[in-house]
């Protein structure tokens, strides 16, 4: 059974397109996070759910936005797409805040 | 904010030997975190450090905490090739993980 589940695995998409990747995680966790991952594999944390509130949100253009249906869901919304969104998307859920993350397989976007 | 240096950044090593990779972190992190991930895969818990002069060790990998350096290292035994993979340390900061660039390690025969 995977824990952290994203889809799709892969996003191919022209500039100015909205579009979405899902998250689900089965392990009963209380917070969720998107992470992004640039052509270095800089990991830098995008936002992070707890509960169903927003606790941490970087300094990432408002274009993105994430939205939490419910506890086992994180999904990212991304409007209006430029080629510098194009990088690979992880979702990641913690027991708590900080405590050990579950990454799921990660989504490769990539902007045309 | 929390800001977590590994070095080195990449690592090209023989199967049979022994490196280490440093992970400094400029603000005080009550945890520290190592994780593996291959190429085109996710990323896989590998530690998580929790105190002061914590050690913890799996199969090849020995990863050690100290606080008050603010540096935690990730030792390898005598490398094998299926350690090739990228090493990301990551430390805490107001609840939230910090990452390292991480270290590219190939190990070759």
């Amino acid at each position: 059974d995977t824990a952290v589940s994203q889809t799709p695995k892969y996003l191919v998409t022209q500039m100015g397109n909205d579009k979405s990747i899902k998250c689900e995680q089965n392990l009963g966790h209380d917070t969720m996070y998107w992470y992004k991952q640039d052509s270095k594999k800089f990991l830098k944390i995008m936002f992070s759910y707890n509960n169903k509130e927003l606790i941490i949100n970087e300094t990432v253009p408002n274009r993105f936005s994430p939205k939490s249906p419910d506890k086992a869901h994180l999904n990212l919304h991304i409007n209006s797409l430029e080629l510098g969104d194009s990088a690979v998307y992880f979702c990641a859920s913690s027991q708590y805040s900080a405590s050990e993350a579950f990454f799921g397989q990660g989504t490769r976007l990539t902007v045309v | 904010e929390l800001k977590v240096e590994q070095n080195p950044l990449f690592l090209s090593m023989q199967e049979g030997k022994n490196y280490t990779i440093y992970c400094n972190y400029s603000t005080t992190s009550d945890r520290l975190y190592w994780y593996r991930q291959d190429p085109g895969k996710s990323l896989e818990s590998l530690f998580v450090l929790l105190s002061n002069g914590a050690v913890k060790q799996e199969g090849r990998l020995m990863a050690s905490l100290d606080t008050k350096a603010r540096l935690s290292t990730l030792h390898i035994t005598a490398a094998v090739h299926d350690l090739s993979a990228t090493y990301f340390c990551a430390g805490e900061d107001n609840n939230d993980m910090r990452f390292g660039a991480g270290t590219r390690l190939t190990v070759k025969p």
